[in-house]
């Protein structure tokens, strides 16, 4: 089994509607990240987590928002989907003082 | 955390020695360099970071000039299996600076 593990998969939906990109984690780390990948594009960080208790916005977080449940899960929301939302979404996790990030597999978000 | 620039694409023949270059012109004393490569639409993968030595494991080598300025990861023997955009990443090791930036790399082609 996977360490990080997103759900679903890939998933198309419909202007307006109400998203979630799930993640889990085994690895027992206290940092999670999202990203989102355009085609051609690098990575940007959407959301990040150190634990529990602490949130924060990356570098486009207008139009997101997530929630950490647990120390192993980490959610990320779309309140109301738009097509410009269209991407590859990574989740990612990392042990505190590390640079070595550990991705998912990643969740193909089409909003049509 | 420093800025990098690599070269937008480069091919490389099956077999060789693939030697990617990262200009890395303004990193600090403390900052560490740090490679990624993501494979098709995979999640990123680490693969090798440094600070000042030269550095090598199962899948790669890092060779980091004197003045830190640049470095280049080198494949020793390429094969089909590392067609994927690398990623170069300056980090300075402090604990809560987790996160990393992605830009948007090169995209090595192998040859057969």
């Amino acid at each position: 089994d996977a360490d990080v593990t997103q759900t679903p998969r890939n998933r198309i939906t419909k202007t307006g509607k109400r998203i979630m990109l799930e993640c889990s984690q085994t690895k027992g780390h206290d940092r999670m990240y999202w990203y989102r990948q355009d085609p051609g594009l690098g990575l940007r960080l959407i959301y990040y987590s150190f634990d529990v208790k602490d949130i924060n916005k990356g570098e486009i977080s207008d139009g997101y928002s997530v929630s950490r449940q647990a120390q192993a899960k980490f959610s990320l929301s779309l309140e109301s989907a738009i097509p410009n939302q269209t991407a590859l979404y990574f989740c990612a996790t990392s042990a505190a003082g590390t640079g070595e990030l550990f991705f998912g597999e990643g969740s193909r978000l089409t909003v049509l | 955390d420093a800025k990098t620039t690599q070269p937008t694409s480069m091919d490389c023949a099956e077999g060789r020695a693939a030697n990617l270059p990262c200009n890395h012109s303004t990193i600090s004393g403390n900052e560490y360099v740090y490679w990624y490569r993501q494979i098709h639409s995979q999640g990123p993968q680490y693969i090798i970071h440094g600070l000042k030595n030269n550095e090598t494991n199962e899948m790669a080598s890092l060779i980091i000039t004197e003045d830190r300025k640049s470095s280049t990861l080198i494949l020793p023997h390429a094969t089909l299996r590392d067609t994927a955009v690398y990623y170069c990443i300056v980090r300075l090791p402090l604990r809560g600076n987790e996160k990393l930036t992605f830009g948007t790399g090169t995209r090595l082609t192998i040859i057969p």
